[in-house]
């Protein structure tokens, strides 16, 4: 399993301002995700981080909103800009794993502690 | 209709009682089902895993899937304090398709 590690683990900003939180990851990882979680909502993937390449976004994310740079297999970083009071949620950065079941295969997440913002 | 329905709660027990938090789905393209469980100010966690339907036992958790009502199921017996934690359901199509579609998450308060 990895263990994943990020920074910083909560901040207040105000609104207007940008923020830039760090995954780091204690092994090398093909796949990193950047993931919200706001209260009462499902965890939404925002995008995945490639390593060399422009991450893929998902449908409603942006990149002008949510830079994201993966500069090697173990680190990325997601920057939330022009925040606004919306923007206030519990950001994960999470890499996948295999898991097998007899013949099926699929990938489980692991997840690092999240970060804690709070846009006034 | 959101693809993975789940009640937010919050659920609260005694201890020792038997806990039954479920989730239903609408895309029956779903073949793996997964539960997490998320302490306070703690990144998600995989907890328990099944392909397709049935039923999987891990000590005092069983996760059950019925996928002819799109129905999935986590049982928690002997219900311990240690248990009250947030549990999400996720689920993937696989085949190339293997990022999971989250529920909401039902919090769970299990008190002595």
């Amino acid at each position: 399993s990895a263990v994943i590690s990020q920074k910083p683990s909560r901040d207040i900003c105000q609104r207007g301002t940008s923020l830039t939180i760090q995954c780091q990851v204690d092994s090398q990882v093909t796949m990193m995700f950047w993931y919200r979680q706001q209260p009462g909502q499902s965890l939404t993937l925002i995008a995945t981080a490639n390593q060399g390449s422009e991450a893929t976004y998902e449908s409603g994310f942006v990149i002008d909103k949510f830079p994201i740079s993966r500069p090697n297999l173990t680190f990325s970083t997601l920057t939330v800009s022009n925040m606004s009071p919306e923007d206030s949620s519990i950001y994960l950065c999470s890499v996948e794993a295999e898991l097998t079941s007899g013949r099926a295969v699929t990938y489980e997440q692991y997840f690092g502690p999240g970060t804690r913002l709070t846009v006034t | 209709q959101k693809e993975v329905e789940q009640d937010p709660g919050p659920l609260s027990v005694p201890e020792g009682a038997i806990v039954s938090l479920n989730c239903t789905y609408s895309n029956s393209a779903f073949q793996y089902f997964m539960w997490y469980r998320q302490y306070s100010r703690k990144g998600p966690e995989l907890l328990m895993y099944t392909y397709s339907s049935g039923n999987k036992e891990d000590g005092r958790f069983t996760a059950q899937v019925d996928k002819s009502s799109k129905y999935i199921s986590l049982f928690i017996r002997d219900s311990q304090p240690s248990d009250s934690a947030t549990y999400l359901c996720a689920m993937s199509a696989g085949g190339g398709s293997y990022i999971p579609t989250f529920g909401r998450g039902t919090s769970l308060i299990v008190h002595p």
